[in-house]
């Protein structure tokens, strides 16, 4: 079941801060964060697992909130390199494979 | 650490033709995946291999795709015959999730970009 995220899309100026939500109506087991380039892979951010834990890496950080089986992604102080379209990706508990299923993705554009 | 290699970058075909892509994952890293992604969206699971046996096909349209990773390490996905909706990004990504695919980060491949005309 794929996940949702909102916004779509979001425009910032840099230094500008932006949260990036993530839904799902399946009990989660963990979620994923990759960001795309135009035209390159994605690549991951990070990973967070089942316990309502939060982490951060550099000036972007994530939390999860087990209880609304929800994720958000916060990116404060925006660069420029922070241009690109956030995916997150979700695996639900008591699936064998752990397949990891993505949203649609949230398109952010950073701008001088 | 070299990273995950794909080929062909790019490829154009017409339909009911077949094509393969071939993918290369990070040396030791036992789980590979095969994704799909139509411009716009998010990547969709194809196929995940945990060595060289398959965890996780049901996304896969066996009925035209196929895919193997014979020796545990590089694998090949298919299309025969191709159909116009399958022009999209064909990405690979590998884990070092020792078991189910869990509690790792994917490092993904370049990709392929497969125009059907």
């Amino acid at each position: 079941q794929q996940p949702v995220q909102s916004p779509q899309a979001v425009i910032l100026r840099e230094g500008e801060d932006a949260v990036i939500n993530c839904s799902s109506s399946k009990a989660l087991y963990s979620v994923h964060w990759y960001r795309q380039k135009h035209g390159e892979a994605p690549v991951f951010l990070m990973i967070l697992l089942k316990g309502g834990e939060q982490k951060g890496h550099d000036k972007i950080s994530a939390s999860f909130n087990e209880k609304k089986q929800q994720s958000s992604l916060y990116l404060t102080a925006s660069q420029l390199s922070y241009s690109g379209t956030y995916f997150c990706g979700t695996q639900y508990s008591g699936a064998g494979s752990y397949q990891l299923t993505f949203g649609k993705g949230t398109k952010l554009s950073v701008i001088p | 650490e070299a990273g995950v290699a794909q080929s062909p970058r790019y490829k154009i075909i017409e339909k009911r033709q077949s094509v393969a892509f071939w993918c290369n994952p990070i040396s030791g890293h036992a789980t590979l995946y095969w994704y799909q992604q139509i411009l716009g969206q998010g990547p969709k699971l194809l196929i995940q291999f945990q060595n060289n046996g398959v965890v996780d096909d049901s996304q896969l349209p066996k009925d035209r795709f196929s895919a193997e990773r014979l020796k545990g390490v590089d694998s090949t996905l298919k299309i025969q015959p191709a159909k116009l909706e399958d022009s999209a990004v064909y990405l690979c990504a590998s884990s070092s999730a020792p078991r189910g695919g869990k509690d790792y980060g994917y490092t993904f491949g370049s990709g392929t970009r497969l125009t059907v005309v």
